[in-house]
């Protein structure tokens, strides 16, 4: 009964290649959100998804793309990898109300060689 | 100057200590403070939240924020190994959905 949960837990693919993350929350969250944390463990905003709408998009290339098929899911899609993407993806969900908390997906660490 | 500042450690104590660990902010809109911890390897998890300037105690933790020193602080008593973790201060506004990190803070209890 994971509240937030990401699949897959590691990824690892070549340069150039195609890759999906999946997240899916059960709390009944309004919005959700991706984020990246570099090895210097700073966790960047990526996007964020109200009601199935993008209403935030920080300076992300336009390689990783949201999907969000419904209100409990948010797909992450990254065309045209590049070593620098290799971090951990974390995929979070809130309430709608703005000071409620972000709840965390576990990740997924991500190997681009 | 970062908006959120935060000491990435390591801090290593022993067990039992009491620990200290801050956060300092430039941006005088941030009205809410929240403590994350993430253990290795895991998402960060909501460990404490607060709206107001002062103390806020749950168990072993006591937050303190202090807006008019832009400073807040999650004290930790009777440390643990298992409290060993990093801790992340996420700081937000009224305007903003997005609560803005720190680095976070590696903290090793060891026995």
């Amino acid at each position: 009964d994971t509240a937030v949960s990401q699949t897959p837990k590691y990824l690892v693919t070549q340069m150039g290649n195609d890759k999906s993350i999946k997240c899916e929350q059960n709390l009944g969250h309004d919005t959700m959100y991706w984020y990246k944390q570099d090895s210097k463990k700073f966790l960047k905003i990526m996007f964020s998804y109200n009601n199935k709408e993008l209403i935030i998009n920080e300076t992300v290339p336009n390689r990783f793309s949201p999907k969000s098929p419904d209100k409990a899911h948010l797909n992450l899609h990254i065309n045209s990898l590049e070593l620098g993407d290799s971090a951990v993806y974390f995929c979070a969900s809130r309430r709608a109300d703005r000071d409620s908390p972000l709840h965390f997906g576990n990740g997924t660490r991500l190997t681009v060689t | 100057q970062k908006e959120v500042e935060q000491d990435p450690g390591p801090l290593s104590v022993p067990e039992g200590a009491i620990v200290s660990l801050n956060c300092t902010y430039s941006n005088s809109a941030f009205q809410y403070f929240m403590w994350y911890r993430q253990y290795s390897r895991k998402g960060p998890e909501l460990l404490m939240y607060t709206y107001s300037s002062g103390n806020k105690e749950d168990g072993r933790f006591t937050a303190q924020v202090d807006k008019s020193s832009k400073y807040i602080s999650l004290f930790i008593r009777d440390s643990q190994p298992s409290d060993s973790a990093t801790y992340l201060c996420a700081l937000g506004s009224g305007g903003s959905y997005i609560p803005t990190f720190g680095r976070g803070t590696s903290l090793i209890v060891h026995p």
